[in-house]
């Protein structure tokens, strides 16, 4: 089946600074999901991409589906501390893959 | 409305038993998929009902097993429990599917095995 590599593994920024989380597919996806969970809390749905090369924008959030469709990214501007949690990429052919998730920290 | 209702929220298990986890989805969804989340795993996904039929499933041995019934709700079983079920075991609801819908999560069934 397919798998999907998400890097990095952590990231601890100051506030204000910027953030990257990275997701690869081993192949071509229908469509990739990105979801944040909280420390002690559930996923919550933060975006569907589906089209090639499709950037879309949340305040400061900004995703980017490939133009290949094997990867994505998820690029925070100016992080604040209510952006902390951890950031799962997903995508599915016929089950749901979960990558591994970046784990993000933010210093006041 | 009222969102994804998992219970219960906690539960100690001793191994060789086994556990009922229930999930509640979110009124007029017909999807529940089910995901084990651990520190070294992460989200693994076990299976996906939908209407009452199960659409997919995970690479998890046969102790693991669910279903659906009429009014959507879903309840998932392991038997034998092991050690290495301890784990978050979170459902999500979905409108359409999990292969073409936002999946909403409940807050999980939070299962230690001693």
């Amino acid at each position: 089946g397919q798998q999907v590599m998400q890097i990095p593994q952590y990231q601890h920024v100051q506030e204000g600074e910027d953030f990257t989380t990275y997701c690869n597919s081993s192949t071509t996806l229908s469509n990739i999901q990105w979801y944040k969970q909280r420390p002690g809390g559930h996923p919550v749905f933060l975006i569907q991409l589906v089209k090639s090369g499709e950037v879309k924008k949340q305040k400061r959030l900004t995703f980017q589906f490939g133009e290949a469709k094997k990867n994505s990214s998820l690029h925070i501007t100016a992080t604040q501390t209510t952006d902390v949690g951890t950031y799962f990429c997903a995508c599915n052919n016929n089950d749901m893959r979960f990558g591994a998730g970046t784990r993000l920290t933010v210093k006041p | 409305k009222a969102g994804v209702t998992q219970t219960p929220r906690y539960l100690i298990k001793t191994r060789g038993q086994q556990v009922t986890l229930s999930c509640s989805p979110i009124s007029g969804h017909r999807s529940v998929s089910w995901y084990q989340q651990t520190p070294g795993q992460g989200l693994q996904f076990l299976f996906e009902y939908f209407s009452e039929t199960q659409r997919n499933k995970g690479n998890f041995p046969g102790r693991f097993s669910g279903r659906q019934f009429s009014n959507s709700r879903s309840e998932m079983n392991v038997s034998t429990l092991e050690l290495g079920d301890s784990a978050l075991y979170l459902c999500a609801s979905s409108l359409t599917g999990q292969n073409t819908g936002e999946l909403f999560f409940g807050e999980g069934s939070r299962l230690t095995v001693l």
